[in-house]
């Protein structure tokens, strides 16, 4: 069964501070790896789409990387406005598109 | 261009009544995905319909229902309403089947009392 963990749950960080969020799969045959922010109140929005090992895409203050067991968003020098929940998915081909849980990230000015 | 669309946005339902929520996709997408989401198990994936077929569906019970409509609109119901489908209901669209990018809407929260 293809699964996806994120970790860590919640990560509060001072306005500056660099962190990475990790995401681990267990997918047979990953064919996408996606990235996406959720706001509060809000539905999830589309932020990268990663396919092959060694593959990074950039985007403002986030960086995301892909091996093949395990995915991280790294966000340099961190805003306030960037505090959201970050969700990764994964896609075998076999079955839709599945999401972890989440990390919570809380940027303090 | 306008995004994805869903109706009602908040709605509170009794054990036992049914419910049915309304997603209207971007223009020109044919692909329509539901979701489940909750605090303990995160984004839940129910069903897809593209023109109209179903092309996949969740590990839910099948009190839960979509279809899609020729204009790619797409509706779910649940019915029999149990206190555990308190949720957030996520309608996603895309231009063609999964995956690729999914444009999600706001979301139809449903309190079960």
């Amino acid at each position: 069964e293809d699964q996806v963990t994120q970790s860590p749950e919640a990560l509060r960080l001072q306005e500056g501070e660099s962190s990475s969020l990790n995401c681990s799969y267990t997918v047979s045959g990953l064919r996408g790896l996606f990235w996406y922010r959720q706001d509060p109140g809000k539905g999830p929005e589309f932020l990268f789409t990663l396919y092959s090992a060694g593959e990074e895409k950039e985007k403002e203050r986030l960086k995301a990387t892909l091996t093949k067991k395990e995915s991280f968003l790294h966000i340099t020098a961190p805003k306030p406005e960037d505090s959201a929940t970050y969700l990764c998915a994964a896609f075998s081909g076999n079955t839709p598109l599945v999401f972890g849980k989440g990390t919570r990230l809380s940027v303090i000015a | 261009k306008a995004g994805v669309t869903q109706t009602p946005r908040y709605l509170i339902k009794t054990r036992g009544q049914q419910v049915t929520l309304s997603c209207s996709p971007i223009s020109g997408h044919r692909s329509v995905s539901w979701y489940q989401q909750t605090p303990g198990q995160g984004l839940q994936f129910l069903f897809e319909y593209f023109s109209e077929t179903q092309r996949n569906k969740g590990n839910f019970p099948g009190r839960f229902s979509g279809r899609q409509f020729s204009n790619s609109r797409s509706e779910m119901n649940v019915s029999t309403l149990e206190l555990g489908d308190s949720a957030l209901y996520l309608c996603a669209s895309s231009f063609q089947s999964q995956p690729g990018e999914l444009f999600f809407g706001e979301g139809s929260r449903l309190t079960v009392l």
